[in-house]
């Protein structure tokens, strides 16, 4: 069975950083992508942007881009992301997903538990 | 950015019946190679999301054939028959067209 367990709760101060990660059991993440998924309290979901664990290849969605760092450690079998200079607006629950059976490393059929960040002086 | 558009239930759906969840695209999802690049997901209460349907109409492995995905290049549908109490939560369309991936902004579903 494919698991995908992330780290803890963080909270972190504005202007910190904060790391997560999102380690796979089960399954070698080199076959696949690693993506991250951001959930605002009450709001929906939002895609952060996707690393190739073979490469470490990344592409972020545009308003991303300077806030996360995507990295994974295929030795590990673990992904990363690292949230810089954290603001209120980055508050969230933040979701690592993966493919495993479906036929494209776009559809996202095994997720993580979800790791809850809460920015806060 | 491609937006997608969800409709509303009219909630609560009686046990038993079904529930059409309804998802616009603002470009065609349809590619030149025939395949349409939409994704259906479901998040229960308190818990990660899961996936449904992908390629528009393929059923994930383990998803009930009570779910059924459909459309055209722009519109699409999921249609459950005989919802369940299981079945309650948030429904997401999701497209994988075009970076960056885009999400519909959910469709609640609650049971009577």
């Amino acid at each position: 069975e494919v698991q995908l367990q992330q780290s803890g709760a963080e909270l972190g101060k504005p202007g910190t950083s904060v790391k997560l990660s999102c380690k796979v059991s089960g399954y070698n993440i080199r076959n696949t992508y690693m993506h991250w998924v951001n959930q605002r309290p009450g709001k929906g979901l939002e895609w952060i942007g996707r690393i190739d664990p073979a490469n470490g290849n990344t592409i972020y969605a545009e308003k991303f881009k300077s806030k996360a760092t995507l990295t994974a450690d295929t030795s590990s079998n673990t992904a990363y992301m690292q949230l810089s200079q954290l603001k209120s607006d980055d508050t969230a629950i933040y979701f690592c997903a993966v493919t495993i059976a479906a036929t494209s490393h776009y559809v996202m059929d095994a997720w993580g538990q979800g790791a809850s960040v809460t920015v806060s002086s | 950015d491609i937006v997608m558009t969800q409709g509303a239930l009219p909630n609560p759906v009686p046990s038993g019946e079904s529930a059409s969840i309804t998802c616009q695209s603002s470009k065609s999802l349809l590619y030149s190679d025939g395949k349409t690049y939409l994704n259906w997901y479901l998040q229960r209460p308190g818990q990660s999301p899961q996936l449904l349907i992908y390629w528009m109409s393929t059923r994930a492995s383990g998803v009930s054939d009570r779910f059924s995905g459909s459309g055209s290049g722009t519109d699409f549908t999921l249609k459950i028959s005989r919802v369940e109490a299981e079945d309650v939560g948030v429904y997401y369309c999701q497209q994988f067209l075009e970076f960056p991936l885009t999400f519909g902004s959910g469709t609640k579903l609650e049971i009577k």
